[in-house]
């Protein structure tokens, strides 16, 4: 059975500091994954997405993620973070269907 | 072009009134899925529908809930007796289907059962 694990509820970042939140997934054949984030009373935004081509997969705002096989993991990166930056963030997998499996999600503070 | 929109952004409704929650898809796309999304969480489904059939109702948390999306387009989910426990953010999504898996989300309903 697929499942998402996002370690972290919260994460806290300087401005200007690299911001990591880690997703790893568990899927039984190749996955699709997705990042998306949710500002307040806003529904989800993607980020970026893997499908299978590019391993690195670059997205909006200046994020990026890794597929890694053999971590079964997607974590998101991002070189300096920003104040608008702040957000929560869900990482979600497919297995090739309709169905979007979700982790619980990660809520990027951003300091001053 | 137009994203996937909601209606009403908020409901506050009494216990035991039934309330219908709108969706509008973006244009053309034949996938749409309803989520409910607790206070801190992530979402969950509800269900999902290919054009007009709902091909899974699976997330549906009890039979006061009901979705309709009779012309392949727009969707509205009822729930019906509402309880406090309904009190969530209903998301809407759609995706253009056929081998592409992407959702795209609308800005929610946030429903209040008081």
């Amino acid at each position: 059975a697929q499942s998402v694990t996002q370690l972290g509820s919260h994460v806290s970042v300087s401005e200007g500091a690299l911001v990591l939140l880690r997703c790893n997934y568990s899927s039984s054949v190749p996955p699709y994954l997705f990042w998306y984030v949710q500002y307040p009373n806003q529904g989800l935004q993607l980020l970026l997405k893997y499908t299978s081509a590019a391993t690195l997969v670059k997205g909006i705002n200046g994020f990026e993620a890794e597929f890694k096989k053999s971590e079964t993991s997607f974590h998101l990166t991002k070189p300096s973070a920003h104040m608008s930056d702040a957000a929560e963030y869900f990482c979600a997998v497919s297995e090739g269907n309709y169905q979007l499996i979700w982790g619980a999600g990660t809520k990027l503070i951003i300091k001053p | 072009g137009a994203g996937v929109s909601q209606s009403p952004r908020y409901k506050v409704a009494k216990r035991g009134q039934d309330v219908a929650l709108r969706c509008d898809p973006i244009s053309g796309h034949v996938s749409l899925f309803w989520y409910q999304q607790a206070l801190g969480q992530g979402p969950e489904f509800l269900t999902y529908f290919q054009n007009e059939a709902q091909l899974d109702k699976s997330g549906l948390p009890s039979d006061r809930f009901f979705a309709e999306r009779p012309e392949g387009s727009v969707s509205t989910l009822k729930i019906q007796r509402t309880q406090q426990e309904d009190s969530a953010v209903y998301l809407c999504a759609s995706s253009l289907g056929m081998g592409s898996y992407e959702q795209y989300f609308g800005p929610g309903t946030r429903l209040t059962v008081t």
